[in-house]
């Protein structure tokens, strides 16, 4: 499996932009990068994925580096709602028959502070 | 918006029991998942499914469980014999095609005494 590394726990101020860190430096060339996350013990959340190029949607941007050893997450002004463990993750290479599990890891788990 | 609905949102069972859990996948979705979360830990894969069979299954996805599309709308997970380490939460999850994400349901909140 390719495997991502992100910090346990990050505080962000409410309405502040909250930049979270991922680092997958042994993605290899067809996989994307999805975060998701997950609000206390509810179903994960889709935010958004993207392949090499940067991407923007209504929730959040994603930002690839060049190598696409690493991504960051932005949520651009952070609410109390933002509170929550986000899951990098990188599609399972070993997956058959395209099924495209998922493999969470522990995430980070976001602290946004009135 | 489309949401996946899981139904019951808690079920209680006792050990050795059977138990279904129920999913309503979004209308227009092609492949169906399952994963569970046991308390305090990691988000668990168990199963996929497509065009009416398992494409994956983990080691967890045993003899105990099983899946079903019955009827083209509900997708459920039956575990035979329930024991103890079964109590997680369960997550079923679609998805309209590769390279989208997934949506995942509320869950299924399964407690085995």
């Amino acid at each position: 499996d390719a495997k991502t590394t992100q910090p346990t726990s990050m505080d962000c101020a409410e309405g502040r932009a909250a930049n979270l860190p991922c680092n997958h430096s042994t993605i290899s060339g067809n996989e994307y990068v999805y975060w998701y996350r997950q609000i206390h013990s509810q179903g994960p959340q889709y935010i958004i994925h993207g392949l090499k190029n940067n991407e923007t949607n209504e929730m959040a941007s994603l930002i690839i580096t060049e190598d696409r050893k690493s991504s960051t997450l932005i949520l651009p002004h952070a609410t109390l709602r933002d509170t929550a463990v986000y899951y990098c993750i990188v599609r399972d290479p070993e997956t058959q028959g395209g099924s495209e599990k998922l493999v969470f890891g522990k995430g980070t788990k976001l602290t946004v502070n009135p | 918006e489309p949401e996946v609905t899981q139904t019951p949102s808690h079920q209680v069972t006792q050990m050795g029991q059977e138990v279904i859990l129920r999913c309503v996948p979004i209308s227009n979705h092609l492949y169906f998942y399952w994963y569970r979360q046991i308390l305090g830990q990691k988000v668990e894969f168990l199963v996929s499914f497509y065009n009416n069979e398992i494409s994956e299954k983990s080691e967890i996805f045993d003899d105990q469980f099983s899946v079903e599309r019955p009827d083209g709308s509900n997708f459920t997970l039956k575990i035979r014999s329930t024991k103890l380490e079964d109590s997680a939460m369960y997550f079923c999850a679609s998805r309209r095609t590769l390279g989208y994400g997934y949506t995942f349901g509320s869950g299924t909140r399964l407690t085995v005494v």
